[in-house]
Formats: C-alpha cells, sequence, structure tokens
C-alpha cells in the first residue's frame, strides 16, 4: 500500500522559475525522504527530514513538514533542464522499508 | 563495490519460464531492499532483508516470488512461471544499516515477459 501521495502528478515550468511539490501521508513517520529518478531507472536520494524537524535546505532544495497535517513539500529554486526527473516522497515506520508515493514528473523547459 | 549493481540490466523472457535477478549492494551495506516499478508508476515495495533474514516479505506478490540473501551480500530475487504482468523494472537498493538513512539505488533491471 502506498504512505505517501505527492501532488501534482506532473508540472512544467520554465528555467529560473521555482518548483513546488506536495506530499501527503497517513500515519505517523519517524522520517520523511524525497528521491528523483531521471529515465525511469535508479532513484536517487536527495534530502531526509525526521519528524521532530520542520525545515530542511541542501543547495536549491528546500523540504519542509508538517507532522500535524501529515504533509511535506520540496522546492526547488532558480530551476534548470537538469532538474527533469520525476520526485518522490518516502516514509518510514521504525523496522520497516521505505514506502515511496507515485511520484510528480518534474518537466523544465529552456 | 562503488554503488549498486544490478544485473542483468534487461531481461526478456517467455511466459512461464523461470528468472533470476541479482543484485549486489555496496560493501559493508547491511540492509538491502527490492522494489518493482511498473510504467509510469511509482514504487511498490516487495521484500527487504538485514543481514540475511527477511524481516519483511510482505511485498512478494505471490509465491512465485521469492528472494534470498547469502553471506550478506549478493542477493538474488527469483520468479518462478513468469506472468506478462510481471513485466516492469526491479529495483534494488541497499543501506549502511535498518535505520534513517537514505538507500542506493541499483540501476535496475527491466523485465519484459512475452
Amino acid at each position: 500500500s502506498q504512505q505517501g501521495e505527492e501532488d501534482p502528478q506532473a508540472l512544467s515550468i520554465q528555467e529560473g522559475e521555482n518548483a513546488t511539490m506536495n506530499c501527503s501521508y497517513k500515519t505517523s513517520i519517524n522520517n520523511l525522504q524525497w528521491y528523483r529518478q531521471n529515465s525511469g531507472r535508479g532513484l536517487v536520494h536527495l534530502i531526509l527530514i525526521r519528524s521532530n524537524e520542520r525545515e530542511k535546505h541542501s543547495g536549491r532544495l528546500r523540504v519542509t513538514l508538517d507532522t500535524s497535517k501529515k504533509s511535506s513539500s520540496l522546492l526547488i529554486t532558480a530551476s534548470r533542464a537538469a532538474d527533469t526527473a520525476s520526485y518522490f516522497c518516502a516514509t518510514d515506520k521504525a523496522g520497516t522499508a521505505l514506502i515511496f508515493g507515485k511520484g510528480t514528473t518534474l518537466s523544465v523547459s529552456s | 563495490g562503488a554503488g549498486v549493481s544490478q544485473s542483468p540490466s534487461n531481461k526478456v523472457t517467455e511466459k512461464g519460464k523461470d528468472v533470476e535477478l541479482r543484485c549486489d549492494p555496496i560493501s559493508g551495506h547491511t540492509a538491502l531492499y527490492w522494489y518493482r516499478q511498473s510504467l509510469g508508476q511509482g514504487l511498490e515495495f516487495l521484500i527487504y532483508f538485514q543481514g540475511n533474514s527477511a524481516p519483511d516479505k510482505s511485498g512478494l506478490p505471490s509465491d512465485r516470488f521469492s528472494a534470498e540473501r547469502t553471506g550478506g551480500s549478493v542477493s538474488t530475487l527469483t520468479i518462478q512461471r513468469t506472468q506478462q504482468e510481471d513485466s516492469a523494472v526491479y529495483l534494488c537498493a541497499s543501506s549502511p544499516v535498518a535505520e534513517v538513512r537514505g538507500y542506493t539505488f541499483g540501476s535496475g533491471t527491466r523485465l519484459t515477459v512475452v
């Protein structure tokens, strides 16, 4: 069963614009992670935010977590064509593997 | 190795045949995970290993699917009597411990059952 659900399913923007993707989940979590996938193959870990954190930054990425609303957002600032990919949120509970959402497909055009 | 290695990268098999997919995790990573991804879909959890044992195999879709891990390293996922609905990309990931860490994924095996 899927724990996280990303929104929107697809997003198209121009280079230089910011991209915001949202993730909602259903049950309590220890942490939430975001991954990127290019060309339908292996995923790359982007950032991890723990349940007691509210915001985290990594380069052009900003992740927020609202445990009261069971939601997270991933903001990519000043997007580039190379950011074109699918983005997935994943949640875990102690002793289990990550459960991934269906992903947001981001297209950045130049 | 430097990354998670999966083989083969592509596999085309006839319906009814058995297939074996291999995953070689990063050296020293004790946790290993198998997922599958159908075209345009999210990742479906299959099974995970901590060392050689599988604490959670709840995601295996049927008894045609099995997996093992030996020596705390290489894992094989076996699908018996393949069906067309088994066609998907099978992804393997590993992490240092089964705790709060990001996973390192392999490039996957694309399985096509014809």
